[in-house]
């Protein structure tokens, strides 16, 4: 069975600070791994994903993670946080080409100046 | 069309009622899939359709839940019997599988309210 887990639920930075969403996944086989983000009252969207290619991941807005499977994890992370930032992460795994796609609960970003 | 589009946008229901929730995905997609969002809850899997093959039904939360796709394009989710625990957001989502790059096109989704 495939599972993803993100650790807090609300987190909240300075504008301008480091961003780093926890995300721990579970898988018999080799993952593939994704991050989508919600902005309010908007649809989903792809950020970046994983799919056995280079470890460290760049998405869209700055935004980058890095697959390490000796931690199972798959943490999102931002050098400088933007008030635009501010939304609804979701990490995600999907166990093959053919296998659904297996959502975590998601971290709520809150963004101060 | 240029994106996925579901309907209605909107649906309140009373308890006990059915309702069909539509989905029309992005033409050629092979992939479609439906998830449930609840407030707090993230995002509930409650079924995938992949090209010919048999759906992956595991998500569904009950006997009251189902869900066909025709010709391979429109899919509708139908909950019979509704009962308030049914509220939330239903979302479609669809991607081109054949790449295998498992990059879904989200709906804007319907918001369920059962009285």
């Amino acid at each position: 069975a495939q599972s993803v887990t993100q650790l807090g639920s609300h987190v909240s930075v300075s504008e301008g600070a480091l961003v780093l969403l926890r995300c721990n996944y579970s898988s018999s086989v080799p993952p593939y791994l994704f991050w989508y983000v919600q902005y309010p009252n908007q649809g989903l969207q792809l950020l970046l994903k994983y799919t056995s290619a280079a470890t460290l991941v760049k998405g869209i807005n700055g935004f980058e993670a890095e697959f390490k499977k000796s931690e199972t994890s798959f943490h999102l992370t931002k050098p400088s946080a933007h008030m635009s930032d501010a939304a609804e992460y979701f990490c995600a795994v999907a166990t093959g080409t053919a296998s659904k796609l297996t959502f975590g609960t998601g971290t709520r970003l809150q963004v101060t100046l | 069309g240029a994106g996925v589009s579901q309907s209605p946008s909107n649906k309140v229901t009373e308890k006990g009622k059915d309702v069909e929730l539509r989905c029309d995905p992005i033409s050629g997609h092979t992939a479609l899939y439906w998830y449930r969002q609840s407030l707090g809850q993230g995002l509930e899997f409650l079924i995938y359709f992949q090209g010919n093959s048999a759906p992956d039904k595991s998500g569904l939360p009950s006997d009251r839940f189902s869900a066909e796709r025709t010709g391979g394009s429109v899919s509708t989710l139908t909950i019979q019997r509704t009962q308030q625990e049914d509220s939330a957001v239903y979302l479609c989502a669809s991607s081109s599988d054949g790449t295998g790059s498992k990059k879904l096109f989200f709906g804007s989704g319907t918001q369920l309210s059962v009285l």
